[in-house]
């Protein structure tokens, strides 16, 4: 299958900063990336859609200021969560299609971060 | 009502028997369907997909659909205690992905 990579894994951070996630999709070009936060024992909510050259499409709910997402070329998408609190804290997950017929969705391998 | 519902479990299977985890969904468009594992703590891996009504096979893996009824099932084969996981279900309604909430599945020696 595509192989999608997250970086960093985890991240600890102080509440007030900002933290940058990066998803890249190493062998395939994606235009559309899907960024998605799990809390624990509970599924996946989709936050936003990535999509490369133009505006992510939010999800309801969701802070686009909060959360910024760049998804600057067909390879890399990345999320800033901007002035983390201790609430943001949580596990970020990226995904991407490569195969818009199959429609299968690879999954980054997540990041896990911590707002003190 | 939940997009996509599944019995959160934990069901407990004992090595080599078989574990039969089942989906429902409430979209009638839905053409996609996935199960995606997930071990505590990393992200979800595909582990199967179907588009089209009947079993599909993939090793100890078996998905069943049935559209009509709205309902997707995984039947895992030979359970072995690497299969203790949680495993999600996905349905992808025109481009858009649901997950289910999880079942998590205890393989016990």
């Amino acid at each position: 299958g595509a192989v999608v990579s997250q970086h960093p894994s985890r991240v600890i951070c102080k509440s007030g900063t900002s933290v940058k996630i990066e998803c890249r999709s190493l062998d395939f070009q994606a235009t559309t990336m899907f960024w998605y936060r799990q809390f624990p024992k509970q599924s996946l909510m989709l936050m936003a859609t990535s999509n490369e050259g133009s505006k992510a499409t939010y999800e309801q709910g969701v802070e686009k200021d909060k959360f910024l997402i760049n998804h600057a070329s067909l390879t890399l998408s990345t999320l800033t969560v901007t002035s983390a609190h201790p609430e943001d804290s949580s596990f970020y997950i990226c995904s991407a299609t490569q195969d818009k017929n199959t429609g299968e969705l690879f999954f980054g391998e997540g990041s896990r971060l911590t707002v003190l | 009502q939940k997009e996509v519902e599944q019995n959160s479990g934990p069901l407990s299977v004992p090595e080599g028997a078989i574990a039969s985890l089942n989906c429902t969904y409430s979209d009638r468009g839905s053409q996609s369907f996935f199960w995606y594992r997930q071990y505590s703590g990393k992200s979800p891996e595909l582990i199967m997909s179907i588009y089209s009504n009947g079993d599909k096979e993939d090793g100890r893996f078996t998905a069943q659909l049935n559209k009509a009824s709205q309902y997707v099932s995984l039947l895992i084969r030979d359970s072995q205690p690497s299969d203790s996981a949680t495993y999600l279900c996905a349905v992808d309604s025109w481009g858009k992905f649901q997950f289910g909430a999880g079942t998590q599945v205890v393989v016990t020696p």
